[in-house]
């Protein structure tokens, strides 16, 4: 079965680099139509899209956050990861992985990791 | 960007029947996606291309629309199905609409 887990720092003070690891599971991201994305959500608010990556290396970002993050994935070792750089206080999230899925009419993830809390704080 | 617009919150009694609706800036085709989160978890997949039940999720759920407008109805709502409902575009780059967080009567 599928399964995505997240690993990250926990607690990292502002102006560093967020470095996050999505281990997974279950599919491989050198199949057609695979890719994984990264969503993070702010205890207590919604969702919001940071970056995804597919089985072809192409790489799409948050147009309003894309100067800061970098996905990058480990085809061989099942990984995915994103970095963000220059974090502050509002970075402060639930960071998500997901399997993301291409079925030639559109994309959506199907599969979601159970999240890790990640906090900025000095 | 292409803004999703959700109403914040509806109550329902159990057993009726309860649409959520999402309305997009623009057109995104049948892009859109819809997600149940019950606090403290991940958010799991209900609809895909607005209108296709994904495997396993039970068959009171089911989307329309096409377009900017949208819509996720649960007939008949159950005491389980409180929630937060997400839609999410991705025609254009990828945006989660705010939620409507579904409460029971």
């Amino acid at each position: 079965q599928v399964t995505l887990k997240e690993s990250g720092p926990g607690i990292l003070q502002p102006s560093q680099t967020l470095s996050l690891t999505c281990t997974f599971s279950g599919f491989s991201l050198s199949t057609y139509g695979m890719g994984v994305g990264w969503i993070r959500q702010p205890s207590g608010k919604g969702l919001e899209w940071l970056a995804n990556i597919w089985w072809d290396d192409d790489k799409y970002y948050n147009p309003s956050l894309k100067n800061r993050l970098t996905i990058s994935k480990d085809t061989s070792n099942n990984q995915a990861f994103l970095k963000i750089t220059n974090v502050d206080t509002a970075d402060t999230a639930t960071y998500y992985c997901a399997r993301a899925v291409y079925y030639g009419l559109g994309a959506y993830f199907d599969y979601w990791g159970q999240g890790v809390m990640v906090t900025v704080s000095s | 960007d292409t803004v999703l617009t959700q109403s914040p919150a509806l109550a329902v009694s159990p057993g009726e029947r309860v649409t959520i609706s999402c309305r997009a800036s623009e057109s995104v085709s049948t892009l859109m996606h819809w997600y149940q989160q019950k606090p403290g978890q991940q958010p799991k997949l209900l609809i895909y291309l607005a209108s296709h039940l994904e495997s396993g999720v039970p068959a009171r759920f089911s989307g329309s629309g096409s377009g900017t407008d949208f819509t996720l109805t649960i007939d008949p709502v159950e005491a389980d199905d409180t929630a937060t409902y997400y839609c999410q575009q991705s025609w254009n780059d990828w945006t989660f609409g705010g939620g409507t967080k579904l409460e029971l009567k």
